[in-house]
């Protein structure tokens, strides 16, 4: 169980493209997913809060118009990368965290397998 | 600001050993104390979840240890198979916000 679906895996793009990835949580509900972005040999860094039917919290330093996130349903957010260019060239993962199962702090937290978004 | 660091960096070993990678932590308040598995490629996957009160969880050969006192943990994998070969992810939940705090992983290559 608690199985999260990360769509597409790979996806390579030209400069100035768009390019939308989506994440589902396929077993169970989540309030709230987040996204984070993984350099090579580098930890996770968050880079917004998803929250279902609320606006995305986004962290310091993450241009809000150029990640466009929608949280529009209890299992699915989608991430949108706008204009994308070289340096957007990353590793993209979701992650869900079930609804109501007590304390958030000692919630799992489920991890996607991860988007390579290449930027040429 | 809080940090996660672990330790070693890198770690290269033979297959059937055993080997522990360690995190020192400065989060504070702390809430829990997580070690996932990533693969090449993949999503992170949890191993293990402990809390303040906890100071041993295992999950098959591997086995976490926390000191809370220290800010301390550690991982011990035992019996090292290949497909031990990932990066071991140290995570520290505190109670500020819901952002988890990443160390930078310790990348394990386990040879035949």
């Amino acid at each position: 169980g608690a199985v999260v679906s990360q769509h597409p895996s790979w996806v390579i793009c030209k400069s100035g493209t768009s390019v939308k990835i989506e994440c589902r949580s396929l077993d169970f509900q989540a309030t709230t997913m987040f996204w984070y972005r993984q350099f090579p040999k580098q930890s996770l860094m968050l880079m917004a809060t998803s929250n279902e039917g609320s606006k995305a919290t986004y962290e310091q330093g993450v241009e809000k118009d150029k990640f466009l996130i929608n949280h529009a349903s209890l299992t699915l957010s989608t991430l949108t990368v706008t204009s994308a260019h070289p340096e957007d060239s990353s590793f993209y993962i979701c992650s869900a965290r079930p609804q109501g199962q007590g304390y958030v702090g000692n919630q799992p937290q489920h991890f996607g397998d991860g988007t390579r978004l290449s930027i040429l | 600001k809080n940090q996660v660091e672990q330790s070693p960096q890198s770690l290269i070993i033979l297959e059937g050993k055993n080997c522990t990678l360690q995190c020192n932590y400065t989060v504070s308040p702390f809430s829990n104390l997580r070690w996932y598995k990533q693969d090449t490629g993949r999503g992170p996957v949890s191993l293990t979840i402990m809390t303040f009160s906890e100071n041993t969880k295992s999950n098959g050969r591997y086995t976490a240890t926390l000191d809370a006192d220290t800010k301390q943990s550690s991982l011990h994998i035992t019996a090292s198979q290949l497909s031990d070969s990932a990066s071991y992810i140290c995570v520290v939940y505190g109670y500020e916000g819901y952002a988890l705090n990443f160390g930078k992983g310790t990348s394990l290559l386990v040879t035949p």
